[in-house]
């Protein structure tokens, strides 16, 4: 079975400083991980993927996420944050487990605030 | 790319009456899926589709709730005798099928509310 859990589920910065999300995950195979991001009343939208490619993982909007393997962690981070990225973040796991790779487990969330 | 497309938007209904949300995918993609999103959590997983046939259900979709997608194209949900526990955030998403893993592209959901 796979799961994934938040550390944190509201985090605060200042504009211009950096951003780090937590993310810890379970699987009992090879994961692929996901990071999305949901703005008020939009639709999810993929930041990046890990695929078993490169570990350091380079997404949209100046975000990246470090798969470590032996942490069992999939942290996102920006160097310094924007107004805009205020928004509802998941980290997702998928994995074939259940015979196929196609469904998502969710975690709870984390919504990140940007203050001016 | 028109991307995933959801109709209603947002739909308030009576406890006891029947609802109908619509999905349409992105053209090419074969694969197609609904979740469920309750307020503070992370969307859950519901059914999936690859082309017309459903071949997965999750536990969560009780007899009430029933899911197609005829000619592999759109799809739709329906909610029978709906419940106030069903008012939540119904996601749709699309992919296209390939070796590896597969990127979903989510619709904007349509919002449930049961009074």
């Amino acid at each position: 079975a796979q799961s994934v859990t938040q550390l944190d589920s509201h985090v605060s910065v200042s504009e211009g400083t950096p951003v780090l999300l937590r993310c810890n995950y379970s699987s009992s195979y090879s994961p692929s991980l996901f990071w999305y991001v949901q703005h008020p009343n939009k639709g999810l939208q993929l930041l990046l993927k890990y695929t078993s490619a490169a570990t350091l993982v380079k997404g949209i909007n100046g975000f990246e996420a470090e798969f470590k393997k032996s942490e069992t962690s999939f942290h996102l981070t920006k160097p310094s944050a924007h107004m805009s990225d205020a928004a509802e973040y998941f980290c997702v796991v998928s994995d074939l487990s259940g015979g196929s790779n196609y469904k998502l487990t969710f975690g709870k969330g984390t919504l990140l605030t940007v203050n001016p | 790319d028109t991307g995933v497309s959801q109709d209603p938007r947002h739909k308030i209904t009576k406890r006891g009456q029947n609802v109908t949300f619509r999905c349409d995918p992105i053209s090419e993609h074969n694969r197609l899926y609904w979740y469920r999103q309750t307020l503070g959590q992370g969307p859950e997983f519901l059914t999936y589709f690859q082309n017309e046939a459903q071949l997965e259900k999750s536990r969560l979709l009780s007899d009430r709730f029933s899911a197609e997608r005829p000619k592999g194209s759109f799809s739709t949900l329906e909610i029978q005798r709906t419940e106030q526990g069903d008012s939540a955030m119904y996601l749709c998403a699309s992919s296209r099928q390939r070796l590896g893993m597969e990127t979903q592209y989510f619709g904007p959901g349509t919002r449930l509310l049961v009074l």
